[in-house]
């Protein structure tokens, strides 16, 4: 079993829905949790990070975390075609510069 | 800043060959990590230095991969000799120290083809 799971899609959605991506994770150690979008053919750039249960909001996005389920997901509202793209989760124990990633959510919005 | 630099963007090589693949970190960034992605594995670390030492190379997958960071403005990922299960885009990025551990800034990647 990965450490960090996430279904890698391709999730495809009429443009202006929610979006809902999401990943688990087994390791309690995790203190810190990210999202990186990737666009074709470019490398990942941070859009999200947490580190505590709860959510935070940034625009259309909004990052939710549930250590007790060991359950993160990442929301998209009003969709747009410009947010199709790969989005990856991430995550770090404290004082550790390694990341542990997910497999990443191809997400594919229609105009 | 110009961000993280890799060169070359594409490579296509035969069976056997050396490949070298390079990078320049943001400069100030103290850790410098390789990556490479595929399809079927997705992305995963290769390598990675702090202050110009190699902190962790667990994620290298064969001594046929080997690392070096000479000074704090570049790195380079050499495979050799190169097979075709080599081909994958190789990402370099780096980080802070301070500040947000988490957040790596990425290069653009090398695309890697062996034949």
């Amino acid at each position: 079993q990965k450490e960090v799971e996430q279904d890698p899609g391709p999730l495809s959605v009429p443009e202006g829905a929610i979006v809902s991506l999401n990943c688990t994770y087994s390791n309690s150690a995790f203190q810190y949790f990210m999202w990186y979008r990737q666009y074709s053919r470019k490398g990942p750039e941070l859009l999200m990070y947490t580190y505590s249960s709860g959510n935070k909001e940034d625009g259309r996005f909004t990052a939710q975390v549930d250590k007790s389920s060991k359950y993160i997901s990442l929301f998209i509202r009003d969709s747009q075609p410009s947010d199709s793209a790969t989005y990856l989760c991430a995550m770090a124990m404290v004082s550790n510069y390694q990341l542990i990633w997910g497999a990443g959510t191809k997400l594919i919005i229609k105009p | 800043d110009a961000g993280v630099i890799q060169s070359p963007r594409h490579e296509v090589t035969e069976m056997g060959q050396e490949v070298t693949l390079r990078c320049k970190p943001i400069s100030g960034h103290d850790y410098l990590f390789w990556y490479r992605q595929t399809m079927m594995r997705g992305l995963e670390l290769l390598i990675y230095f702090n202050n110009n030492v190699p902190i962790d190379d667990s994620g290298m997958p064969e001594d046929r991969f080997s690392a070096k960071m000479p000074n704090a403005s570049f790195s380079t990922l050499k495979i050799q000799p190169s097979e075709p299960r080599d081909s994958a885009v190789y990402f370099c990025a780096s980080s802070l120290t301070s500040g947000r551990s988490d957040e790596q800034f990425f290069g653009p990647g090398t695309r890697l083809t062996v034949l």
